[in-house]
């Protein structure tokens, strides 16, 4: 079984700061992780994932998270984030065998404030 | 291609009713999910059906809960005598038909409410 932490509910930061929402998992076996996005009444869309290989891994819009398998994290970093990016973001993890399903966090808020 | 959609996106149903929520994958998708989330928390996976098949339903609530996915049309969230604890949005997600199905693309969720 796996599970995620995300440590911080709510994130508040100022337009063009720097960002870090943290995430935690713990797993018995290899997994893939992921970022989702969700902003408000909408369903969530994919923002960056680590399969293999190169344990920094970008988005097209900025963010990027880096793997630490001994740490076993995969914290979300932004260096200078917009009022555009206020939304709901959650880590999420699967186990690498076939077809299985997605154990999320509880999700960090970022607010980003003008 | 159009992406997952799902209907209604919001459903009202008072506590005994029942409540059916549709899924149509993305083109060419096989692989359906179904989450739920509740009020200020993550989601929570509850079912996984390929085409005529549950694959795991580990997360399904044991009663009043059933899911289908059909050979031809869409996929169904059942839920039987809803109670206020069910009101949530559900998401559904769908994925290729690949050895490794890695990722998931959702649909925008239906909001029951139960009053």
């Amino acid at each position: 079984a796996q599970s995620v932490t995300q440590l911080d509910s709510q994130v508040p930061v100022f337009e063009e700061a720097p960002v870090e929402l943290r995430c935690n998992y713990s797993s018995s076996v290899s997994v893939y992780l992921f970022w989702y996005v969700q902003y408000p009444n909408q369903g969530l869309q994919l923002l960056l994932k680590y399969l293999s290989g190169s344990t920094l891994v970008e988005s097209i819009n900025g963010f990027e998270a880096e793997f630490n398998k001994s740490q076993t994290s995969f914290h979300l970093r932004k260096p200078s984030v917009h009022i555009s990016d206020t939304a709901e973001y959650f880590c999420a993890v699967s186990p690498n065998n076939a077809g299985n399903m997605l154990t999320f966090g509880g999700g960090t808020r970022l607010m980003v404030k003008p | 291609n159009a992406g997952v959609m799902q209907n209604p996106r919001h459903l009202v149903r008072r506590r005994g009713q029942e409540a059916r929520l549709r899924c149509s994958p993305m083109k060419g998708h096989s692989h359906v999910y179904w989450y739920r989330q509740l009020p200020e928390e993550g989601l929570k996976f509850m079912v996984y059906l390929q085409k005529e098949n549950i694959i795991d339903e580990s997360g399904m609530p044991k009663e009043r809960f059933s899911a289908e996915f059909p050979k031809e049309g869409p996929s169904i969230l059942r839920i039987q005598q809803v109670v206020r604890g069910d009101s949530a949005a559900y998401f559904c997600a769908s994925s290729p038909p690949s050895a490794i199905t890695y990722e998931q693309y959702f649909g925008p969720g239906t909001r029951l409410t139960v009053t």
